[in-house]
């Protein structure tokens, strides 16, 4: 079956803009987490998502956000982008986001910011 | 948050067994512990996972210690494909709202060197 497919894989903004990114889980996955992975700070937790609801939100400013749509694709957006939020961005589905289940990470969106 | 302690590196030779050790003091009662490895530029993969007996699969096995804060990854046969870095991370087993489900928390893993 399909993997996790997250849109864009790459791309470059300026200080300021904003950018929205994508993430497919695995059909039939309704739990869908978001993390930021730097060389600097490793993988930090941003949200997960479950039947369009977020569940939980880790350390970031209100500049991140997301949603799930009803099918459970997931976007994250980040606005008034800082030289900082340079990173890779991961998103990991699961079937319900119990810890019984696998999560399976998509190859991520590699953001940088000038 | 629970937090696990993984050693910063370590080195096998290839063909040899490795033991990846993981230690979770605060893990609680409903917690699996979950085993991921990240080769460069690639997204974390699933290695094994398991809540309080030792579990086998094709890639490796998990041995956890009798009071769970403590466990062990064990490639049996490392090759260089092995070569990553390997997370350890804890995952409630429910969601009971205002807790930590789902937030996970990573470490900095530990950067598994195989030398040919």
């Amino acid at each position: 079956k399909a993997g996790v497919t997250q849109t864009p894989r790459y791309l470059i903004k300026t200080r300021g803009q904003q950018v929205t990114l994508s993430c497919s889980p695995i059909s039939g996955h309704r739990s869908v987490s978001w993390y930021q992975q730097t060389p600097g700070q490793g993988l930090q937790f941003l949200f997960e998502y479950f039947s369009e609801t977020q569940r939980n939100k880790g350390n970031f400013p209100g500049r991140f956000s997301g949603r799930q749509f009803s099918n459970s694709r997931s976007e994250m957006n980040v606005s008034t982008l800082e030289l900082g939020d340079s990173a890779l961005y991961l998103c990991a589905s699961s079937v319900s986001g119990s810890g019984a289940n696998v999560l399976t990470f998509g190859a991520g969106s590699r953001l940088t910011v000038l | 948050d629970a937090k696990t302690t993984q050693p910063n590196s370590m080195e096998s030779n290839e063909e040899e067994p490795v033991h990846l050790p993981c230690n979770h003091s605060t893990i609680s009662g409903t917690d699996y512990i979950h085993w991921y490895r990240q080769l460069p530029s690639q997204g974390p993969e699933y290695v094994i996972h398991g809540l309080t007996s030792n579990v086998n699969n094709r890639m490796a096995s998990l041995a956890i210690a009798e009071d769970r804060k403590s466990s062990t990854l064990i490639l049996h046969r490392a090759t260089l494909r092995d070569a990553a870095v390997y997370y350890c991370i804890l995952r409630a087993a429910l969601y009971a709202g205002g807790t930590s489900y789902g937030k996970l928390t990573f470490g900095q893993g530990t950067i598994l060197t195989v030398h040919p």
